[in-house]
């Protein structure tokens, strides 16, 4: 089973849509998660860190849900610049003198189009 | 302002070549990370490294080797380069949050390294 699960997409949504991704993580050692957004052949880079009391940034809400082992991003009022590849990422502590490492989902693709 | 280099944005080899991947960031951090990223696989850990001249093996990390002996410095090796090695390769690096508890902070990555073995 992969450390980190995500809705497949693509998504394809009209400027101003709101849309919603989900995504499940599998070791309860997972310490801290975060989403990341991917441009076409760009490098990923950290979009929001994700808190177990929810989380908004301008249009952007990442919720957490430690018992279910369950993250969400959702984008209001999208806009063409949001298209991206979003990817849930979930660090999982290290054991014994081995730091955590991160773990990636394969990724949502979203395209929002005018 | 973080920044993660790497050597080539793009590159082609022959099966069987030695390939030297080189990432070099400014920002002093402790951690680095060689990934591979492949269409529908999404991205993968080859290896890492906590430190310097330390290196822990990633989830692929067969047919390559790695060498951290400057802290700034991160070098991915293909000892043997095969087609199957075609792919885009990204370096990432992070501080240390808290070596007590094993976590580490946001990665930033260098603009990668697309890669076709011929």
């Amino acid at each position: 089973r992969k450390e980190v699960e995500q809705d497949p997409g693509p998504f394809n949504v009209p400027e101003g849509a709101t849309v919603a991704f989900n995504c499940t993580y599998s070791n309860s050692a997972s310490q801290s998660f975060f989403w990341y957004r991917q441009d076409c052949r760009k490098e990923p880079k950290l979009l929001m860190s994700v808190y177990s009391s929810g989380n908004e940034d301008g249009r952007f809400t990442a919720q957490l849900n430690r018992a279910s082992q369950y993250i969400s991003l959702l984008i209001r009022d999208s806009k063409l610049s949001d298209s991206a590849t979003y990817l849930c990422v979930v660090n999982v502590k290290g054991s014994g003198s081995t730091l955590g490492r991160l773990y990636f989902g394969r990724g949502t693709q979203l395209t929002v189009w005018p | 302002d973080v920044k993660v280099t790497q050597s080539s944005r793009y590159l082609v080899k022959r099966t069987g070549e030695k390939v030297f991947l080189e990432c070099v960031q400014d920002m002093d951090h402790e951690n680095m990370f060689w990934y591979r990223q492949d269409p529908g696989l999404g991205l993968r850990l080859i290896y890492f490294s906590y430190d310097v001249k330390m290196k822990e093996k990633g989830d692929i990390p067969e047919g390559y080797s790695v060498s951290r002996e400057k802290k700034e410095r991160f070098s991915l090796i293909l000892e043997s380069a095969s087609t199957n090695q075609t792919s885009m390769y990204l370096c990432a690096s992070s501080f240390t949050r808290n070596r007590v508890a094993g976590s580490t902070d946001t990665q930033y990555f260098g603009p990668g390294t697309r890669l076709t073995v011929l």
